[in-house]
């Protein structure tokens, strides 16, 4: 159980393009979802958190209008990269956290993230 | 502040034990956590302790905790080469998780 998708895992798209990448929880209810960033060889920057039905709490320096996040149901987020350039390739990593109550609350199961590359 | 720290590489003999060592400054923290990064891949969560608890062991895994030092450590027994991986130390706060601050990953290999 607690499985986290991603699609596409990799996507090339052009400068000036917009590009959606889709996180699902597969076999839970998810609350909130995070959207992570990771540069190579670097660790996990948190870029927002969403909950379900309603908007996104972007993190300092994060421009929440080249990154919007939706989070439309309890078991979808999307991250759309408006707008991309050079410098937005990146590793885009999303993770779940069940619904509060269960045991497993406090766990953030991670999907298995999107590379981006723009051309 | 938040800051979690570890060292960049590790280098050990298959069948050895691995250390892996991690700080962190943030005193209120509640729950750590190991988790592991094959390439590229998502995050694997490995194991977690919570702040009142010294150690805690899962067969080839062991995670000690020292609280006053602000220490952490996870050491893998009989390392095989499927161990090979960027391992994340993380901590947060709040029971919802809904924070989580992660290392810079320590990057294990394993030579023969």
């Amino acid at each position: 159980g607690a499985v986290v998708s991603q699609h596409p895992s990799w996507v090339i798209c052009k400068s000036g393009t917009s590009v959606k990448i889709e996180c699902r929880s597969l076999d839970f209810q998810a609350t909130t979802m995070f959207w992570y960033r990771q540069f190579p060889k670097q660790s996990l920057m948190l870029m927002a958190t969403s909950n379900e039905g309603s908007k996104a709490t972007y993190e300092q320096g994060v421009e929440k209008d080249k990154f919007l996040i939706n989070h439309a149901s309890l078991t979808l987020s999307t991250l759309t990269v408006t707008s991309a350039h050079p410098e937005d390739s990146s590793f885009y990593i999303c993770s779940a956290t069940p619904e509060t109550g269960r045991r497993s609350s406090y766990e953030q199961y991670f999907g298995p993230g999107t590379r981006l590359t723009v051309t | 502040g938040e800051d979690v720290e570890q060292s960049l590489f590790l280098s050990v003999r298959e069948g050895d034990s691995s250390v892996i060592n991690c700080t962190y400054t943030d005193s209120s923290s509640t729950y750590l956590y190991w988790y592991k990064q094959e390439p590229g891949a998502g995050l694997q969560l490995l194991t977690y302790i919570f702040s009142n608890m010294d150690m805690k062991q899962d067969q080839r895994l062991t995670v000690l905790l020292n609280k006053k030092d602000k220490h952490l450590s996870l050491r893998i027994a009989d390392t095989q080469t499927g161990d090979s991986a960027i391992y994340f130390c993380a901590e947060s706060r709040d029971s919802s998780a809904s924070k989580i601050i992660f290392g810079s990953g320590t990057r294990l290999s394993i030579r023969p």
